[in-house]
């Protein structure tokens, strides 16, 4: 099956400081990728839709020049957290599909627990 | 407008006791898919709905599509401790990828 590697899965960085997360699809090529944010016992909010090849698209309300997005290959998408704050910390969890809205449903990364001190 | 609710937001039961978590619309969805989240872990896909009135099962899971597809449920048969997690439906936007999520229903079942 389609599998996707988020790394790092966790990270502690200092407030000022930027954080860059990786998500890649490891046997199949994603031309879209989609960044979420989950604070805790809540649901996925969708932050970006990141296309290869092309900028990215935001969702309302997410700073464009906060979160950095690149796709730059068909397999491997990165979200920057720039001149991250306390309230940034979240976990962050990619996802990729093997095509079109399929029976295959999306593949998530595996996250990344984000603290900021 | 996009969002799916969802209810309840949480659900604790006995082991052996079934659940159900529901999933609301106020338009019609082009289709919806549930997804798994064990706690710490993410979210992994169940199932895929697209036929007006729909219904598949996964050993004891029973997904339903509604008849005017503005809704769909899960069903847990006789719950085990491995169905302990959040069960999140999401709506996927016609003529786009991108997935909505519900509010989630958190599991929690006693022993």
């Amino acid at each position: 099956g389609a599998v996707v590697s988020q790394h790092p899965s966790w990270v502690i960085c200092k407030s000022g400081t930027s954080v860059k997360i990786e998500c890649r699809s490891l046997d199949f090529q994603a031309t879209t990728m989609f960044w979420y944010r989950q604070f805790p016992k809540q649901s996925l909010m969708l932050m970006a839709t990141s296309n290869e090849g092309s900028k990215a698209t935001y969702e309302q309300g997410v700073e464009k020049d906060k979160f950095l997005i690149n796709h730059a290959s068909l397999t491997l998408s990165t979200l920057t957290v720039t001149s991250a704050h306390p309230e940034d910390s979240s976990f962050y969890i990619c996802s990729a599909s093997q095509g079109r809205l399929t029976n295959y449903g999306y593949t998530f990364g595996s996250g990344t627990r984000l603290t900021v001190v | 407008g996009q969002q799916v609710m969802q209810i309840p937001q949480y659900q604790h039961v006995q082991e052996g006791e079934d659940f159900t978590t529901y999933c609301n619309s106020s338009t019609t969805l082009s289709n919806i898919q549930w997804y798994k989240q064990r706690p710490g872990g993410h979210p992994v896909f169940l199932i895929q709905l697209v036929k007006s009135g729909e219904v598949k099962k996964q050993k004891r899971l029973t997904f339903q599509f509604g008849e005017a597809k503005k809704n769909s449920s899960l069903h847990i048969t006789a719950t085990q401790t491995t169905d302990v997690g959040t069960y999140f439906c999401a709506r996927g936007l016609q003529g786009a990828q991108k997935l909505v999520f519900g509010q989630g229903t958190r599991l929690t079942i006693n022993p």
